[in-house]
Formats: C-alpha cells, sequence, structure tokens
C-alpha cells in the first residue's frame, strides 16, 4: 500500500459525458500527478499540482483539467468523453518535485 | 532535456535465469534514476533509487541496477529469476536540480518461462 488512494476503482461511462476522478495523496506529500496508461499510449503525464498550483503540464486534452484543493486532494475532470479516453488514470505523489514519486491503485475508465 | 531509453520492450528469462533489463537516460546533469514495477492491474511500486550515493543500489525483491556514468546506463539485475517477476518495469529519471516531474522510460514488460 502505497498511502495514495483513488476513488472510483472502475468507471463506465458513454461518449460525450463528463467524469471526475479523485485522488488523495499520502501524508505530507505536497505534489500531485496524474498519468494516463493506455496500450496503445503507454504511460503518459498528464499534469502536475504542487502545494495547490500548477508546476507542470504534459501531454493533457483540453477536455481534461485538474485542480488541487487545499486539503491536497486532486481532481481530475474529463469531459466530452470519447472512445478513446478509456484508459487507467493514475495518480502518483511526492514530497518534492523531482524525488519519488508513489502511485495509487488507477482508475479504470471505461468509455461506452 | 532528460530523456530515458529503455531497450527491448519484451524480456523473456527462464525461471532461475539472470534478469537483465536496459536502461539509459540522457541527462544534462547527474540524475536521480528509478526503477519502478507494474503488475497487473495494479498502480507502479518503486523498486529502487539511485540518488548519488553508492553507484549499487539493492532495491526490493532481490532486484539491484548498477548506476554506470560513462556508459549513462543504469541496468536492472536479478540474479535468479522468479515466476511472481512477470510485470512491467519503467525506468525513470529525475535532475538532481530536480525541479522537473520524472521522465518515465516506455516500459519492458518480463515474462519468466517456468
Amino acid at each position: 500500500d502505497s498511502g495514495v488512494t483513488q476513488t472510483p476503482k472502475h468507471l463506465i461511462t458513454a461518449t460525450g459525458q463528463r467524469v471526475t476522478l479523485r485522488c488523495s495523496p499520502r501524508s505530507g506529500d505536497l505534489s500531485v500527478y496524474w498519468y494516463q496508461q493506455s496500450l496503445d499510449q503507454g504511460l503518459q503525464f498528464l499534469i502536475q499540482y504542487y502545494n495547490g498550483e500548477e508546476r507542470a503540464k504534459g501531454n493533457i486534452l483540453e477536455r481534461f483539467s485538474a485542480q488541487q484543493f487545499p486539503d491536497l486532494h486532486s481532481e481530475l475532470n474529463l469531459s466530452s468523453l470519447e472512445l478513446g479516453d478509456s484508459a487507467l488514470y493514475f495518480c502518483a505523489s511526492s514530497v518534492e518535485q523531482g524525488t519519488e514519486q508513489y502511485f495509487g491503485p488507477g482508475t479504470r475508465l471505461t468509455v461506452t | 532535456a532528460q530523456s530515458v531509453t529503455q531497450l527491448g520492450s519484451h524480456v523473456s528469462v527462464s525461471e532461475g535465469a539472470l534478469v537483465l533489463l536496459r536502461c539509459n537516460y540522457s541527462s544534462s546533469v547527474p540524475p536521480y534514476l528509478f526503477w519502478y514495477v507494474q503488475y497487473p492491474n495494479q498502480g507502479l511500486q518503486l523498486l529502487l533509487k539511485y540518488t548519488s550515493a553508492a553507484t549499487l543500489v539493492k532495491g526490493i525483491n532481490g532486484f539491484e541496477a548498477e548506476f554506470k556514468k560513462s556508459e549513462t546506463s543504469f541496468h536492472l539485475t536479478k540474479p535468479s529469476a522468479h515466476m511472481s517477476d512477470a510485470a512491467e518495469y519503467f525506468c525513470a529519471v529525475s535532475p538532481i536540480s530536480g525541479n522537473t516531474p520524472l521522465v518515465f522510460g516506455k516500459g519492458t514488460r518480463l515474462s519468466v518461462i517456468a
């Protein structure tokens, strides 16, 4: 158990819909990262927050957005969902940027 | 910009044989380096990390990795493969100046044959 929690574990939704994925980092970690993992694209970094502020952006679509709240939990919002958005979405946390990241168990999103 | 190259998207070994998973990095400054393992339907788990102390790093589950600056490599090894080692392995890099997230390699899938 890494100490990072993610909800929900599984999510099935239809194209065009909007979903919110939630992540709670390890106690004491200020950085939160979001990743997408699919068979064809592999592990893709989406976005990072540090103590409530956006710090780095990766291959995140405009339809996707994220935020980190004062209690340090983070949410990833995915809208206008397409079939290709079906993937595993991981959250990770670290004490500081550039140090080891600890990954949550992931949310499996299926878009039908 | 840093990058990581993992040679071989799929490696297959016999049970009891040596495991060698290759990772080469490019970084303008000496980096921190990490190996992660991902079992099916699970998140990534930290195996070991190099942070400029000893060049030979021991991790969990009998794995170790050696940092070789001259070769810009950080290969992962295990003397004797076990069936439970079958998983996806990711190498990652971060510069010591540490103002960027980790950069992950594309991963190597390890199969262990009985």
